[in-house]
């Protein structure tokens, strides 16, 4: 079935960066499209980025548009997204998860807290 | 861009009761809504795709229906484990987004 695995979450202070990591093992991350959704504390889920398989298509939300950068390395199994520009709002615990046919996402990691915060 | 709703916010029963969970869709979308169980502290975890197909390893307790713009999970006879936050979710055609609903928490009564 396959295991996800986020790191690089982290108390970061407002307008700076920080980059997420997704490690794919069990399964060939080449096969699939990938998004991120984030979590704020006591919230409810929220779309962030997508990639397809080969990098070919990416969106974004509108939250994080211009901010945010979604990229893989497939010869590494292994996703990431790049964070700038952070404010308060983008606190949240953000989960890689595998898009399977279209749009469900049918395996999830367990998420890494970013905290933005001075 | 879609907007999904889910009704109500909190739904408070007994186990072994039937919970009956609403997602209305700000338009009509195709079959691609699906239903995410989340419990506290834990990643959410697919239940339902294409409306009504159960994920794998999802107990036939859980069903989904409905068409158009709106749609339901049905837990049939509630159990312990089961008490937790539902979301829906859709992905549009164009703009290529996709969306969650706000959730239903279903808690103990």
């Amino acid at each position: 079935e396959g295991q996800l695995v986020e790191s690089g979450g982290g108390l970061v202070k407002p307008g700076g960066s920080r980059r997420l990591s997704c490690a794919a093992s069990g399964f060939t991350l080449s096969s699939y499209s990938m998004t991120w959704v984030r979590q704020a504390p006591g919230k409810g889920l929220e779309w962030v980025s997508f990639i397809s398989m080969s990098s070919d298509y990416i969106y974004y939300a509108d939250s994080v548009k211009g901010r945010f950068t979604i990229s893989r390395d497939n010869a590494k199994n292994s996703l990431y997204l790049q964070m700038n520009s952070l404010r308060a709002e983008d606190t949240a615990v953000y989960y890689c998860a595998r898009v399977l046919v279209f749009y469900r996402l049918d395996s999830w990691g367990q998420g890494t807290l970013v905290t933005v915060s001075s | 861009e879609i907007v999904l709703t889910q009704s109500p916010a909190t739904l408070s029963l007994s186990p072994g009761e039937r919970a009956t969970l609403s997602c209305r869709a700000s338009q009509s979308i195709t079959k691609y809504l699906a239903w995410y169980q989340q419990k506290p502290g834990q990643a959410p975890r697919l239940l339902i795709y294409d409306v009504s197909n159960r994920a794998t390893g999802i107990p036939a307790r859980f069903s989904g229906s409905g068409s158009g713009t709106a749609f339901t999970l049905t837990i049939s006879s509630l159990q312990p484990e089961d008490f937790a936050v539902y979301y829906c979710q859709q992905r549009s055609n164009w703009p290529p987004l996709f969306t969650f609903g706000p959730g239903t928490r279903v808690e103990i009564k």
